[in-house]
């Protein structure tokens, strides 16, 4: 089973729809991450969250952690083409050492 | 600001031969960490690096695959007499580290695609 558990697997929306995309952990994070990853790029990071019951925003993409530090998400407010992507959760477990991501969400947005 | 540099981005190699992967992180960043994104998988941990320092190898395969971040160039990912199983998109990130209480986001290279025919 997957240590990080991101859903849905894929998402498709209207442009101009609103959309959350979840990441579950089984256990307590150090820290959570956001990365949008395009198809054949790299990662483009979006947001980290630290503190349980953090919310951060930018542009029209907001991450929320929920108090206990084991589950967050992503909504985007009226989506657009260009929110089109894979969107990743990495999390942090031990403090500045590696990520462990989950499978990641395709997003599609329909003209 | 020149973001974390990968290269090559595309590699083709045929098996038996070897694969080197450099990885320049951004300015500063004395962190450096390798992940290897396996077709229809998910983005699996490889190797964390600090300068002249393997900090956690947890996730390198045993045999053939080998890192190093010399105190002065680029990190580097070897593999050597590359496999079929080994094609695959490597991806470097760069981090400044937790000194003086900073965060530690990981930023990430645009990744080498390595296939081996």
């Amino acid at each position: 089973s997957q240590e990080l558990e991101q859903s849905p697997q894929s998402l498709i929306v209207q442009e101009g729809k609103n959309l959350t995309i979840n990441c579950t952990s089984s256990k307590t994070l150090y820290g959570l991450y956001w990365y949008k990853q395009k198809y054949g790029e790299g990662l483009i990071f979006l947001m980290m969250l630290q503190k349980g019951g953090e919310e951060k925003s930018h542009e029209k993409i907001t991450a929320k952690l929920d108090e206990k530090k084991q589950q967050s998400s992503l909504h985007i407010t009226a989506s657009q083409p260009s929110h089109a992507g894979i969107y990743l959760c990495g999390a942090d477990r031990n403090q500045g050492g590696k990520l462990i991501f989950g499978q990641g969400t395709e997003l599609s947005v329909k003209p | 600001n020149a973001g974390v540099m990968q290269n090559p981005r595309h590699l083709v190699r045929r098996r038996g031969q070897e694969a080197r992967l450099r990885c320049s992180p951004v300015k500063g960043h004395s962190h450096v960490y390798w992940y290897r994104q396996l077709p229809e998988e998910g983005l699996k941990f490889m190797v964390y690096l600090q300068k002249e320092n393997i900090i956690d190898e947890s996730g390198m395969p045993k045999e053939r695959f080998s890192a190093e971040f010399p105190k002065e160039g680029p990190s580097i990912l070897r593999i050597q007499q590359v496999v079929r199983g080994d094609s695959a998109a490597y991806f470097c990130a760069s981090s400044p580290g937790l000194a003086g209480g900073a965060s530690n986001e990981q930023f990430f290279g645009p990744g080498t695609r390595l296939t081996v025919l």
